[in-house]
C-alpha cells in the first residue's frame, strides 16, 4: 500500500491528452513539492517534472505538472507511442521524515 | 555530464549484509543529497534512504533498523549496507543524485541499477 495512490493503468490514442492524478494527504503533498519519474520498460526512472511544475532540460513541454492541495496532477499532451511507460509520483513527507512514492501508473498508447 | 554507477555482489544469503557501493563521476559529491531507492522486480518504487556528504541521513522508517549510509568524499562515492536480508529485499536498486533541499527534494541523475537477489 503506497502512501501516495495513483491509478494503476491510464491509456489514450496518439495525439491525445492525458491526466495522470496522484493523492496525498496533508504531511506530503499537502505542504512539499511533487516529483514525477517516467520509467521506460528495463531502464531507469527519469526525472519528469520537479517542484510540482518544473521541466528538467530536455524534457518536451507536452508533460506538465500541476498541484494542488494534496493532489497533484501530470498532463501529457500531443500523446506519441514512446510515451508508453510507467510514471510515478513521489514527495516529501514531513510525518515520516522521509520520500514517499506512489504505487505507479502504466500509460499504454493504443 | 554527471554519472552514477552501482556496484556490488549480486547475490547475498538470507540473514546476511547487503553492500552496494555508487560511484560518481562527472560532479563531485561534495554537495547535495545521494539518495538509494529500490524496485522488486514487477513492482513500484521503494525509497531506501539518503545521505548527504555532512554525513546527515534519512531512512524509510520501514527499514531503518537494517539499514546504514556512508559517504567517501575522497573517492566521490556513496554505500549502502542493508543487513538481516531477507526474499523480501530481492530488488533493483538505484542511486541517485538529490540537488534539492532538504524537503524539496528530487532525484535528477539515476544509476542504471542492479539486481540484487537474496537466496541461498
Amino acid at each position: 500500500q503506497s502512501v501516495l495512490t495513483q491509478p494503476p493503468s491510464a491509456s489514450g490514442t496518439p495525439g491525445q491528452r492525458v491526466i495522470i492524478s496522484c493523492s496525498g494527504s496533508s504531511s506530503n503533498i499537502g505542504s512539499n513539492t511533487v516529483n514525477w519519474y517516467q520509467q521506460l520498460p528495463g531502464t531507469a526512472p527519469k526525472l519528469l517534472i520537479y517542484r510540482s511544475n518544473q521541466r528538467p532540460s530536455g524534457v518536451p513541454d507536452r508533460f506538465s505538472g500541476s498541484k494542488s492541495g494534496t493532489s497533484a496532477s501530470l498532463a501529457i499532451s500531443g500523446l506519441q507511442s514512446e510515451d508508453e511507460a510507467d510514471f510515478y509520483c513521489a514527495a516529501w513527507d514531513d510525518s515520516l521524515n522521509g520520500v514517499v512514492f506512489g504505487g505507479g501508473t502504466k500509460l499504454t498508447v493504443l | 555530464q554527471v554519472q552514477l554507477q552501482e556496484s556490488g555482489p549480486g547475490l547475498v544469503k538470507p540473514s546476511e549484509t547487503l553492500s552496494l557501493t555508487c560511484t560518481v563521476s562527472g560532479g563531485s559529491i561534495s554537495i547535495y543529497y545521494w539518495s538509494w531507492i529500490r524496485q522488486p522486480a514487477g513492482k513500484g518504487l521503494e525509497w531506501i534512504g539518503r545521505i548527504s556528504t555532512s554525513g546527515g541521513t534519512n531512512f524509510n522508517p520501514s527499514l531503518k533498523s537494517r539499514v546504514t549510509m556512508s559517504v567517501d568524499t575522497s573517492k566521490n562515492r556513496f554505500s549502502l549496507k542493508l543487513n538481516s536480508v531477507t526474499a523480501a529485499d530481492t530488488a533493483v536498486y538505484y542511486c541517485a543524485r538529490d540537488p534539492g533541499g532538504y524537503t524539496s527534494t528530487y532525484s535528477d541523475y539515476w544509476g542504471q541499477g542492479t539486481l540484487v537477489t537474496v537466496s541461498s
